[in-house]
Parts: C-alpha cells; structure tokens; sequence
C-alpha cells in the first residue's frame, strides 16, 4: 500500500532561521510528488511537482528536492507570512494519490 | 482567470439528511477533483471526475457520490448524513489530471453535521 509519512507534524521557527520538513514515502511505482500550501480555511495551494529522483525546485524561499524514497522542502530564511501547513501529496502509476498529514509550520518575527 | 469556485461556503445539516456541494473548475479545465479534509484524518480522496466520467475514486462510502455536467462543472452528494460527514470539503481542477497537471483548489465547503 502506497504511504506517505510527514515529519515533524509542527515546525515552530524564528524569522530567518532555515529548516526543513521531510515527507518519506513508499510506493510501487511514482508518477509524481507534489508539494501544496495550505493557509486556516482556505484550499491547498500548489507549489511544487517533482517527477523523479535528483530532481529539485526552487521558488522564492523554498526548494523541493527528491530522493528514491523521500522529498524535502526546505525553507531559507523564512518570513511570517510562510506560515502555513505544508503537504506532500503522491501520485502513484495507477493515478492513486495518497496524501501525507501536513507539518504546520509557524515562523515569528 | 477566475478561479475554482465552490458552493455553498457554509452548510449546517441534521443527521439523516442529504446535502449536494457544487464545484466550478477554471475555464478549460476538464478534471474535478473532490477531498474531504478533517483534523484527525487530513485530506482525503473522494472521487475524480473527467469528461463527464467518474475516472478515479477513493475508499469512502456508497452515501458519497458525485458527477459532472458537460461543462465540467460537478457536485458532489452526500446522503444520509452522519455526525462524521462534518468536513471541509473541497474541489480541485486541472487540465486533464494526471501527474504534472497541478490541481487548484477551491476555497472549500464547510459543512457541519449536527
């Protein structure tokens, strides 16, 4: 059965102080892994599709990058307004998509 | 370009009830998807829909359904209502689905199931 596992589930940063959420995955065939942003009561926005091993996306502060069985997006610098939860979401061959928890991550100034 | 719209926003039901939720893909858009997202149980898959045709579908119940109209418009209907039918529900529209096809979603459909 295809998984996706996000880790931390909370991620409390100060302004400007660089991390990284992990989303490990199994799967028996990937077509694609998206990274999607979701503010309080509003719909996931999309970010990032990574289609194969090595691969890696940049936009503004944050850059998507993926292994055979992991993706990381890590955010450089973080402001404010990059608080949010952050999901990994997997596309499998069969067009299955399984979809990881969230890491909510709360930046401070 | 507008976005995907969904209606209603809010809906407040009573148990046994049926509810029916529309979405209104972007222009061109054929592929609608829905998710129910919960706090204990995050976003899940209910159903993809494209040219008219149910294409994927997840593990929910038969009380779930949905379909779309040739303007790629789609509801969703949910009957029989349970108290753990309360969810955001929300649509999502790509071009044709499929990986590399980024879905936008719409701003949701929060229902409450009293």
């Amino acid at each position: 059965e295809d998984q996706v596992t996000q880790s931390p589930e909370a991620l409390r940063l100060q302004e400007g102080e660089s991390s990284s959420l992990n989303c490990s995955y199994t799967v028996s065939g990937l077509r694609g892994l998206f990274w999607y942003r979701q503010d309080p009561g509003k719909g996931p926005e999309f970010l990032f599709t990574l289609y194969s091993a090595g691969e890696e996306k940049e936009k503004e502060r944050l850059k998507a990058t993926l292994t055979k069985k992991e993706s990381f997006l890590h955010i450089t610098a973080p402001k404010p307004e990059d608080s949010a939860t952050y999901l990994c979401v997997l596309e499998a061959n069969d067009y299955k998509l399984s979809f990881g928890a969230g890491t909510t991550v709360t930046v401070r100034a | 370009k507008a976005g995907v719209t969904q209606t209603p926003r809010y809906l407040i039901k009573t148990r046994g009830q049926q509810v029916t939720l529309s979405c209104s893909p972007i222009s061109g858009h054929r592929s609608v998807s829905w998710y129910q997202q919960t706090p204990g149980q995050g976003l899940q898959f209910l159903f993809e829909y494209f040219s008219e045709t149910q294409r994927n579908k997840g593990n929910f119940p038969g009380r779930f359904s949905g379909r779309q109209f040739s303007n790629s418009r789609s509801e969703m209907n949910v009957s029989t209502l349970e108290l753990g039918d309360s969810a955001l529900y929300l649509c999502a529209s790509s071009l044709d689905g499929g990986v590399g096809n980024e879905q936008f979603f719409g701003p949701g459909t929060r229902l409450t199931v009293l």
